[in-house]
């Protein structure tokens, strides 16, 4: 059974560029999430979407960050414009509902140069 | 609030000597603990959960962990490590946050070095 998937691995753009990351879920999965990991620091929750309703966004920096799952499997994140500080790795987990186990991709490293 | 502490930010150890990697969490509610690992480049993988029961875990690998209310700790041990164990861990606490919403946050990790 295939994991998550997320592209681009890697990404490199000079500020002020825009900047969007892809993620599919595992199939059958209804609650996908995207977490945030900067260097030396554990992972914190951007948004979560159950189905394709965000239903926890109070950590997503809507000046600048958007996020979408029109069809309720997968997801896009998206950076306009990125600034030096988004320098991170954006990760990506599913779950089978809100209790069950993450399950988490191999993650987006994005450089704002 | 809810926080996860993980005392230790480096850990090395000799390859085949046991290691703790501990975490503290403070949460007024009950709580789900979690232990996560991470290989370079990777993303994260479960270690082992507690949800309830027995406080004695055990996880993939050899690793196991003791849930200690009194203590609010779930550190995580093994009896011998390998070179493959080098790695960050992260501790993480899930807990009920109402309207149907469970909030997981996870601790700042610590990287295990196993020197050969």
């Amino acid at each position: 059974e295939a994991g998550v998937v997320q592209s681009p691995r890697y990404k490199i753009i000079e500020k002020k560029q825009p900047v969007a990351f892809w993620c599919n879920p595992i199939s059958g999965h209804n609650t996908l999430y995207w977490y945030l990991q900067n260097l030396g620091q554990g992972p914190e929750l951007l948004i979560r979407y159950e189905n394709e309703e965000a239903v926890d966004d109070s950590q997503l920096p809507k000046d600048r960050f958007s996020a979408e799952r029109l069809k309720g499997v997968d997801s896009t994140l998206k950076i306009q414009p990125a600034e030096l500080g988004d320098s991170a790795v954006y990760l990506c987990a599913s779950s089978p509902t809100v209790t069950g186990e993450l399950f988490f991709g191999e993650g987006s490293r994005l450089t704002v140069l | 609030a809810q926080s996860v502490t993980q005392l230790d930010s480096q850990v090395p150890v000799f390859e085949e000597a046991p290691v703790e990697l501990r975490c503290n969490y403070s949460s007024s509610v009950s709580v789900y603990l979690f232990w996560y690992v991470q290989y370079p480049n990777q993303g994260l993988q479960l270690l082992l959960k507690y949800l309830s029961g027995s406080t004695l875990v055990k996880g993939i690998n050899g690793f196991e962990a003791e849930f200690n209310k009194s203590q609010t700790s779930f550190h995580l041990r093994k009896p011998s490590v390998h070179i493959s164990d080098t790695a960050e861990y992260f501790c993480a606490v899930r807990r009920y946050s109402g309207a149907g919403s469970y909030q997981l946050t996870f601790g700042k990790g610590t990287k295990l070095s196993v020197i050969p």
